[in-house]
């Protein structure tokens, strides 16, 4: 699976838009792109993934390169709520392979009033 | 459903102590994964199982770790014996099988090895 680069942490204002970015500059043909979130003292929570257009759900948006060597994760309007260390994976899908996914160090997001 | 249930949440033990972790996954999913989480080393994924079969163990750290799942509803990790440096946040995962399909988390059982 290729490797991700994500910055250590990032602040945003409450209610605006966060944008976290995702580098995966090895990324080959057949592997997607997943965030998950871990609030403090939960397990890791799904938000989205994606190949190469751009997904939109209740969550979050993904914005894929077209080159496929970045992606942005974007919250429209976060919430305090929102605090948490999201994490960029980029793994390939097999119906017959294990579904593990390997986690990063991630982008420590911090929301503030 | 009430998603991936773990037990407990909370474990304090002195060392050379055994311990078991338990895990109900999610009904009808056919992955069950044991994930362990440090400040250290962030989330490493120690054992996964398909249909009650361990596929990947590799991630297991030493031979005092022992995972069995004996049915679809229920899964153990077992440390024996304990010992300081085991102490983590250790999640149980579960999952369909599928192109798309996503992890389902527990929230955790917090391990602390005096």
């Amino acid at each position: 699976d290729a490797k991700t680069t994500q910055p250590t942490s990032m602040d945003c204002a409450e209610g605006r838009a966060a944008n976290l970015p995702c580098n995966h500059s090895t990324i080959s043909g057949n592997e997607y792109v997943y965030w998950y979130r871990q609030i403090h003292s939960q397990g890791p929570q799904y938000i989205i993934h994606g190949l190469k257009n751009n997904e939109t759900n209740e969550m979050a948006s993904l914005i894929i390169t077209e080159d496929r060597k970045s992606s942005t994760l974007i919250l429209p309007h976060a919430t305090l709520r929102d605090t948490a260390v999201y994490y960029c994976i980029v793994r390939v899908d097999f119906d017959n392979a294990g579904n593990m996914l390997t986690f990063g160090g991630g982008t420590r997001l911090m929301v503030k009033p | 459903d009430a998603g991936v249930i773990q037990s407990p949440r909370h474990e304090v033990t002195e060392m050379g102590q055994e311990v078991t972790l338990r895990c109900k996954p999610i009904s009808g999913h056919d992955y069950l994964f044991w994930y362990r989480q440090t400040m250290m080393r962030g989330l490493e994924l120690l054992i996964y199982f398909n249909n009650n079969v361990p596929i990947d163990d590799s991630g297991m750290p030493e031979d005092r770790f022992s995972a069995k799942m004996p049915n679809a509803s229920f899964s153990t990790l077992k440390i024996q014996p304990s010992e300081p440096r085991d102490s983590a946040v250790y999640f149980c995962a579960s999952s369909r099988q599928g192109a798309f399909e996503k992890l389902f988390f527990g929230s955790g059982t917090q391990l602390s090895v005096l």
